[in-house]
């Protein structure tokens, strides 16, 4: 089967510009995650949907962040504007359903480098 | 909050040697604890997880964990180690009593296997 798809691979903008990921996750995953790994860290949760409908986004930094699942099925994620310390990994995971009981399934990552 | 330590940010071994990568977590009740492993320029896999049971885990490609509820660890061991082993590896923990926590990463462990 397919595993989670993510677009761009690698992007670099400048301070202050906008930027968005897109996510497509597995076939029938009703729970999609964005987290955001910084170089030298371990991932960290930025937003979980169930669905269509947000989980938990207790830790998205939302004065510049956002993202959407409109359709319960592909994912975006969304700065504006970018600041230098956004540069990170951003990884996409789904899982067929919430719970950490259910595996997560992690995309290839989008590497932003902001300058 | 749950909080992960990995002890050891680089570990070099020689190949066929065996490993452990060492994961303490902070103290609860109850934990779910994970391990995943990530190839370059690759998004993260699971290696093995500790739900509940027996305090030994297995896992894919040779990898096995201790559960140590007294220690408060989970370690990863390896008998044997190949050149295809060379990773980041992160463990995790999630705390099963309380509702859909997300995962909680550590810093990862480099794994250099020298030939």
């Amino acid at each position: 089967e397919a595993g989670v798809a993510q677009s761009p691979r690698y992007k670099i903008i400048e301070k202050r510009q906008s930027v968005a990921f897109w996510c497509n996750p597995i076939s029938g995953h009703a729970t999609l995650y964005w987290y955001q790994q910084i170089l030298g860290q371990g991932p960290k949760l930025l937003i979980q949907f169930q669905n269509n409908g947000v989980v938990d986004d207790s830790q998205l930094p939302k004065d510049r962040f956002s993202a959407e699942r409109l359709k319960g099925v592909d994912s975006t994620l969304k700065i504006q504007p970018a600041k230098l310390e956004d540069s990170a990994v951003y990884l996409c995971a789904s899982s067929l359903w919430e719970g950490v009981r259910n595996e997560q399934f992690f995309g290839p990552g989008t590497r932003l480098t902001v300058l | 909050a749950q909080s992960v330590t990995q002890l050891d940010s680089q570990v070099p071994v020689f190949e066929e040697a065996p490993v452990e990568l060492r994961c303490n977590y902070s103290s609860s009740v109850s934990v779910y604890l994970f391990w995943y492993v990530q190839y370059p320029n690759q998004g993260l896999q699971l290696l093995l997880k500790y739900l509940s049971g027996s305090t030994l885990v297995k896992g894919i490609n040779g990898f096995e964990a201790e559960f140590n509820k007294s220690q408060t660890s989970f370690h990863l061991r390896k008998p044997s180690v190949h050149i295809s082993d060379t990773a980041e590896y992160f463990c995790a923990v999630s705390d099963p009593n309380s509702g859909n926590t997300p995962l909680v990463f550590g810093k990862g462990t480099r794994l250099s296997v020298i030939a």
